[in-house]
């Protein structure tokens, strides 16, 4: 059964310091990995999608890296602002299972000023 | 702007209640998905569609039924609610491909059974 874990479940770093955020699945089979932001009280929104075939993705500040044969993914937030304060999850998606998404607890994460 | 749209924020209902739970998502999407949040527990999926009048069970399926009868609309049906259904209710929807689909959730409603 495909499990994901997320580590640290919190991280309080100051304004400015680049960070990774880290997720890890005993699975490989998986379609792609996801990973997501929720505020409090919010719904999630999705920040990067790396299929399986891929290695890295980038959006802005954010990189996010894959490695399925190990099981690991990264999520590298660079020069972080206190808007960055959120939480953030990762899930993946189980292979031959129609877009089944298996979640992490997730890392709470908060930007001092 | 693709968007999953979730009929309430916030609800109230009492014990016994039959409660509804509406999600519609304007982006032709196949997949449909119903999760529960709860801390220390993280999201887990209760039911999914994979299209028009189709339905799964996910992980914790007791207690709760599904309907979708339009392939933009999936409601969560309580049944008879109880206390321990008390939580944070997300619907999210992705499109049929497998390696490059993105999964897109609403805001979430927060229901609370008194």
């Amino acid at each position: 059964k495909q499990e994901v874990t997320q580590i640290p479940a919190a991280l309080s770093v100051p304004e400015g310091e680049n960070l990774v955020l880290n997720c890890s699945f005993t699975d490989s089979a998986i379609y792609n990995l996801q990973w997501f932001r929720q505020d409090p009280g919010k719904g999630l929104t999705s920040l990067l999608l790396i299929q399986s075939s891929q290695r890295e993705q980038t959006s802005g500040r954010l990189n996010a890296s894959l490695d399925k044969s190990s099981g690991r993914s990264t999520l590298y937030i660079a020069a972080s602002q206190p808007g960055d304060s959120a939480t953030y999850l990762c899930a993946v998606s189980i292979y031959n299972q129609g877009g089944k998404l298996i979640f992490g607890q997730g890392t709470e994460l908060s930007v001092k000023p | 702007d693709v968007k999953v749209t979730q009929s309430s924020r916030y609800l109230v209902k009492r014990t016994g209640e039959k409660v509804f739970l509406e999600c519609v998502q304007d982006m032709d999407h196949e997949n449909m998905f119903w999760y529960r949040q709860d801390p220390g527990l993280g999201l887990r999926l209760i039911y999914f569609s994979y299209d028009v009048k189709m339905k799964e069970k996910g992980d914790i399926p007791e207690g709760y039924s599904v309907s979708r009868e339009k392939k933009e609309r999936f409601s969560l049906i309580l049944e008879s609610a109880s206390t321990n259904q008390t939580s944070m209710y997300l619907c999210a929807s992705s499109s049929i491909g497998a390696v490059n689909t993105e999964a897109f959730f609403g805001q979430g409603t927060r229901l609370t059974v008194v």
